[in-house]
């Protein structure tokens, strides 16, 4: 059954350095999404992408964050100087609703950030 | 405040017995649900959906209701099993591809 992958598994960085998460979405899918999960804490949106741009952000999503879908297989988040703050899960999902006729998003087994 | 919200935090359930899982939500814009599982380390995995034009949807073992009147949401799961065990959530859409999650429902049957 197709996935959605993510690597890596666990990052850990210093703060103020940049990294970069990594997913391949469900092939053929169309819609990608960023969420994050802080320790025991819901899942929260950060970003949607359709078509090589975003469709709609989320007030946590700002200027230190940037997505881009580099090729034809990944979709990438990226945070420019991460702060303590931004130790979470982050997961990556995707979803056709134009396929599936719904809307139902597929996630990703996330990456674990710490931020140092 | 919250869009999306479950009613108990923590559900312990004997092996065997049906499971109900509530969720509360506000926005009456939304038109479509979905209850995911999450286990320990894991990713949210998709459960079961279902759209506002409907009251009721039935899967393997596990069914949705919906009550529009008052914005109620519950998940029941026949005869838990152990591999039950793990952290609900339900999450609503209202047709803009961003789901709002609710804060989670932490399972843990018996044996």
């Amino acid at each position: 059954e197709p996935e959605v992958t993510q690597t890596p598994s666990h990052q850990v960085t210093q703060m103020g350095q940049e990294v970069i998460l990594r997913c391949v979405p469900i092939s053929n899918h169309l819609y990608f999404y960023w969420y994050r999960q802080i320790l025991g804490q819901k899942v929260e949106f950060l970003v949607s992408f359709y078509n090589n741009e975003i469709s709609e952000k989320s007030e946590i999503f700002d200027d230190q964050f940037s997505v881009e879908r580099p090729d034809g297989s990944n979709f990438t988040l990226k945070i420019r100087s991460t702060k303590l703050e931004d130790s979470a899960m982050y997961f990556c999902a995707s979803s056709d609703p134009g396929r599936e006729g719904t809307d139902t998003q597929y996630f990703g087994p996330g990456t674990r950030l710490t931020v140092l | 405040g919250e869009s999306v919200g479950l009613h108990l935090p923590t559900l312990s359930v004997q092996e065997g017995d049906n499971s109900i899982i509530n969720c509360a939500y506000s926005n009456s814009a939304s038109d479509y649900f979905i209850w995911y599982k999450q286990e320990s380390g894991k990713g949210p995995q998709f459960i079961i959906d279902i759209r506002s034009n409907m009251d009721k949807r039935q899967g393997q073992r596990v069914t949705v209701l919906l009550n529009k009147t008052v914005k109620h949401l519950s998940l029941q799961i026949a005869a838990t099993q152990p591999g039950d065990s793990a952290v609900y959530f339900c999450a609503e859409n209202t047709g803009d591809y961003k789901l709002s999650f609710g804060a989670g429902t932490t399972v843990t049957v018996r044996a």
